[in-house]
């Protein structure tokens, strides 16, 4: 069972241009941790949220926690290059991280 | 601070060996340690969780076995590979921060099996 469906699975897109990446699930998550993952390297914690209705801001990223905590979303301004990589959310209602399927994200200059 | 280290980084083995990965955690004491297996550009699935040394959890039914000799030493291991169990290998340990934990991530191991 898949507790957490991302989407898009692929996106690309050309600089300069504004995304936003899904994570939904039916259960309720205690927290949310977004990741930015590079080709032959671990993934890397990018934030966690907490609070329903929760928003973080990192640089051009913005996170958003649903209401109920059951749902996630990435929205990226302005994306470069740098950008580039698998973003995965994950959900931990205890002491499993249960992660998404990954969006992979390419931003061609 | 802490760090999470794990090798080989690459590992290219013949279908019937052995296979043993290390992974191990620097900075902290008594984490929780997980091993996950990713495919190429997917999510990760979960193999393996520790929260104590001798105390393993099995997620999924395979030719692999996990190990926790020591505090902050995790082990993956096989003793036939199978062509299947090629993948990018994923060690990580979780902060507690009560209310709720964070995962860190290792730099993977990059094991194919010819």
């Amino acid at each position: 069972t898949q507790l957490l469906e991302q989407s898009p699975q692929f996106l690309s897109i050309q600089e300069g241009e504004n995304l936003t990446v899904y994570c939904n699930s039916s259960s309720v998550f205690s927290s949310l941790q977004w990741y930015r993952q590079e080709p032959g390297e671990g993934p890397v914690l990018l934030v966690t949220v907490v609070t329903g209705g929760e928003v973080k801001k990192l640089k051009r990223l913005t996170f958003q926690f649903g209401d109920a905590r059951k749902d996630s979303s990435l929205h990226i301004t302005a994306a470069q290059p740098g950008d580039t990589g698998l973003y995965l959310c994950a959900g931990a209602p205890g002491n499993q991280f249960y992660f998404g399927t990954g969006t992979s994200l390419t931003v061609i200059p | 601070s802490q760090t999470i280290h794990q090798w080989p980084a690459t590992l290219v083995q013949p279908v019937g060996s052995p296979l043993s990965l290390e992974c191990t955690v620097e900075g902290t004491s008594n984490p929780n340690l997980y091993w996950y297996r990713q495919a190429a550009g997917r999510g990760l699935q979960l193999l393996f969780y520790s929260v104590g040394i001798g105390q393993i959890s099995s997620e999924v039914p395979q030719n692999l076995s996990a190990s926790r000799p020591q505090d902050r030493q995790f082990i993956l291991s096989s003793k036939k590979l199978l062509l299947s169990d090629s993948g990018f290998y994923l060690c990580a340990w979780t902060r507690d921060y009560q209310l709720y934990n964070e995962q860190f991530f290792g730099p993977g191991t990059r094991l194919t099996v010819l």
